[in-house]
Parts: structure tokens; sequence; C-alpha cells
């Protein structure tokens, strides 16, 4: 069965302070990953797509990596702005039609 | 300015009733999907359609069905024999299903039980 696990449940940072979050992947057939930004009571917005191991992304404060087993959200130098759950999703299988995301990582910066 | 559109913002359901979510886009996107978010976990999904007039179960379609009669449009209707509908229901849509393509979301629906 396909599954995605994110670390932690929930971030609190300093502004400045970087750090990582977590996305581990049991998956057949991976066919992408995707990194979401979501915002209290809003729908998901698009961060990276990753489709092979290596592959990196980096969008203003945030780069995404992708090993064969777990990809990683960096963050440097965190604003508060950057507050927000961060989703993982994978795309797998044959036809590309299993769709599955991780529970998410809260994070909070703080001023 | 291309996006999808979800509505209402709210809805609320009373006991025994058949309610009906929005989804629109303009991206001229092949694939929808519908989700359901509920706290502490990830988004499940409930039905998918990669083309008109047809349409997939996900995970979780009981109780719920869907229709796509055109293209932009792709609405959920969340029958009573979905016993427990509060959640936050997210569609999204990509280029193609079978492609290495990005889901976009819109800004969800959130169903309240009365």
């Amino acid at each position: 069965e396909d599954q995605v696990t994110q670390s932690p449940e929930a971030l609190r940072l300093q502004e400045g302070e970087s750090s990582s979050l977590n996305c581990s992947y049991t998956v057949s057939g991976l066919r992408g990953l995707f990194w979401y930004r979501q915002d209290p009571g809003k729908g998901p917005e698009f961060l990276f797509t990753l489709y092979s191991a290596g592959e990196e992304k980096e969008k203003e404060r945030l780069k995404a990596t992708l090993t064969k087993k777990e990809s990683f959200l960096h963050i440097t130098a965190p604003k508060p702005e950057d507050s927000a759950t961060y989703l993982c999703a994978v795309q797998a299988g044959n036809y590309g039609q299993n769709f599955v995301f991780g529970p998410g990582t809260r994070l909070s910066v703080l001023p | 300015d291309g996006g999808i559109t979800q509505s209402p913002k709210y809805l609320f359901r009373k006991e025994g009733q058949n309610v009906t979510l929005s989804c629109e886009q303009n991206l001229n996107h092949d694939a929808m999907y519908w989700y359901r978010q509920d706290p502490g976990q990830g988004l499940r999904l409930i039905y998918y359609s990669q083309i008109v007039n047809d349409f997939q179960k996900g995970d979780i379609a009981e109780g719920y069905s869907v229709s796509r009669e055109k293209k932009e449009s792709f609405p959920l209707t969340v029958t009573s024999a979905q016993k427990n509908p509060t959640a936050f229901y997210l569609c999204a849509s990509s280029i193609a299903l079978m492609r290495q393509e990005t889901q976009y979301f819109g800004p969800g629906t959130r169903l309240l039980v009365l």
C-alpha cells in the first residue's frame, strides 16, 4: 500500500532559524512528488514538483530535495509569513492514478 | 485570470439531505479531482475524472456522487448515505491524469451538519 508520512507534525522556529521538513514515502512506481503550502481555511498552493532522485528545486527561502525514499523541504532564514501547513504528496501507480497525501507539517515562525 | 473556483465557501446540511458542491475550472485541464480533508489527516481522494463523461472512484467514494458533463465542471454531491460529511472539501485539476502533471487546487468548501 502506498504511504506518505511527514515529520515533524508541528515545528516552531524563531525568525531566521533555518530548518528542514521531512516527507518519507513508500510507493510502487513513483511518478512525481509534490510540495504544497496550505494556509488555514484555504486550498493548497503549489510549490514544487520533483520527479527523480537527486533532483532539487528552489524558490525564495525554500529548497526541495528528493531521494529514493524521502524528500526534504529546507527553509532558510524563515519569516513569519512562512507560517503555514506544508503538505507532501506523491503520484504513483501504473497509470499515475494513485495520489497519496501526507498529513502535513504545521510550521510556525515567531518574530 | 485562470483558476479553479468552488462554491459555496460554507455549506450546511440537514440530516437526510443531499447537497451539491460546485467546482469550475478555466485552465483547460482534462483531469479533475475531489478530495476530503479532515483535521490531522492527509487529503483523501473521493473521485477523479480523466475526461468528460468519465469518472472513477477514489479511496473514499461511498456516500458521494459526481458528474462530468462539461470539461470545465465537476460537481460533487454529498448524499444522505454519507454519515460523517463534516469536512473541508477540495477540488483540483491537472492537465492530464496519466502524465506527471501538477494538481492545482481550488479554495475549498467547508461542509457542516446541522
